[in-house]
């Protein structure tokens, strides 16, 4: 009964260095998508993906990569991080258009 | 685009008070309609949706909301609130693709 697994929970990073945010569901479903919450902005949509193969970008794609080769996995890339990508960032998944998504424990990250 | 609007930043309740979150959408068809619940630390926990049907949606924790499609309104009550309660709730609307959109977010704050 994982759900949404995203690792790892916590993160420091220095101004220019690149990481991987993982995420990972065992629910089968079609539909995942990373938001960033910011105090005050509730979450935004980065990207998104609706299968394996197929992403698009969201609300503010800048600074961040994705890619899905499997249903399972959908990986978050920080090319260069900045402070302005200081966040909690969460994974979500989705089986279908009427159904809610299911979110991870999310991943806290501060860039110094 | 669809886009939500949650006009109150913060509330304050007491103990035992009833609550009601004000939530309201713009989007030209009928959306998908979802209230989710963060405590501190924490990630998003799904309180109750709408897709169609009764416009009176229960949902978990003894929350309830009720949309009304002529005020664009999907407002979110409780009738006693619990100290357990004290949380932020997001409001979020889906149209026909996958994307949500989520409003800033309602921090509720429950006094003894």
């Amino acid at each position: 009964n994982a759900g949404v697994t995203q690792t790892p929970k916590f993160q420091v990073l220095k101004t220019g260095q690149s990481m991987t945010l993982q995420c990972a569901q065992d629910m089968n479903h079609e539909y995942m998508s990373w938001y960033r919450q910011d105090p005050g902005m509730g979450l935004r949509l980065i990207h998104y993906s609706v299968g394996a193969g197929i992403t698009d970008q969201g609300e503010v794609p800048n600074g961040y990569n994705v890619s899905r080769s499997t249903t399972e996995d959908f990986p978050l890339r920080l090319l260069s991080a900045a402070p302005s990508q200081t966040s909690v960032y969460f994974c979500a998944s989705r089986g279908s258009r009427n159904q809610p998504q299911h979110f991870g424990d999310g991943t806290r990250l501060s860039i110094l | 685009a669809q886009s939500v609007t949650q006009p109150d930043i913060h509330i304050t309740v007491s103990e035992g008070a009833s609550l009601e979150l004000r939530c309201n959408y713009s989007y030209g068809a009928t959306p998908y309609l979802f209230w989710y619940v963060q405590s501190p630390g924490q990630g998003l926990q799904l309180l109750l949706k709408y897709f169609s049907g009764d416009t009176l949606v229960q949902g978990i924790k003894g929350f309830e909301a009720e949309f009304k499609r002529s005020q664009s309104s999907f407002n979110l009550r409780k009738p006693s609130v619990h100290w357990s309660d004290a949380a932020e709730y997001f409001c979020a609307v889906g149209a026909g693709d996958y994307k949500l959109s989520f409003g800033a977010g309602t921090t509720v704050t429950v006094r003894a």
